[in-house]
């Protein structure tokens, strides 16, 4: 099956710091990917959807300077979140679509830690 | 994105089929029922999904009521990795793709 990998699987920072999540297809090429945030015992929320070759397209209530979104290549979208907040903590989880099927294809979610 | 109505969590003993249920009496006729998962502190996993008939598959069965106002996720024989949150979602295959998760069912499968 499509496989989706994100790097790193936790991290821990200092408050005010960037911190960079990397999500990457490594079986297929996805033109579309998406950044999801976790908070615990709640569910999936939607931030972004990342198209390759232009401009990410936030949801509402996301802020687009803070939460950079990168898709340089078919195959890797990066998340930055910058100047990172204790309330930025939370579960990040990055998805692939797969052209053809259509199908959503999962990473298994970073941990971001902020101090 | 039509909303769905799933129970907050279910029990089931492990070897027995669990049988999860989703409303969608909102539904509209080009969207399809979709069901993810997701295991503790992991990303979450495709199941099935459906537009009107039954569909089965090498995880699941998923039937499809006549009206699509609901839905229910078969798991044949339970085990206990199969410990998840499951979610049901309705969404129209071919557009923007988004997915919009609800809070799911917790199915804990018991020894």
């Amino acid at each position: 099956g499509a496989v989706v990998s994100q790097h790193p699987s936790w991290v821990i920072c200092k408050s005010g710091t960037s911190v960079k999540i990397e999500c990457r297809s490594l079986d297929f090429q996805a033109t579309t990917m998406f950044w999801y945030r976790q908070f615990p015992k709640q569910s999936l929320m939607l931030m972004a959807t990342s198209n390759e070759g232009s401009k990410a397209t936030y949801e509402q209530g996301v802020e687009k300077d803070k939460f950079l979104i990168n898709h340089a290549s078919l195959t890797l979208s990066t998340l930055t979140v910058t100047s990172a907040h204790p309330e930025d903590s939370s579960f990040y989880i990055c998805s692939a679509l797969l052209a053809g099927n259509n199908e959503q294809f999962f990473g298994p979610g970073t941990r971001l830690t902020v101090l | 994105d039509a909303k769905t109505t799933q129970p907050t969590s279910m029990d089931c003993a492990e070897g027995r089929a669990a049988n999860l249920p989703c409303n969608h009496s909102t539904i509209s006729g080009n969207e399809y029922v979709y069901w993810y998962r997701q295991i503790h502190s992991q990303g979450p996993q495709y199941i099935i999904h459906g537009l009107k008939n039954n569909e089965t598959n090498e995880m699941a069965s998923l039937i499809i009521t006549e009206d699509r106002k609901s839905s229910t996720l078969i798991l044949p024989h339970a085990t206990l990795r199969d410990t998840a949150v499951y979610y049901c979602i309705v969404r129209v295959a071919w557009s923007n793709y988004k997915l919009t998760f609800g809070k799911g069912t917790l199915l804990t499968v018991n020894p």
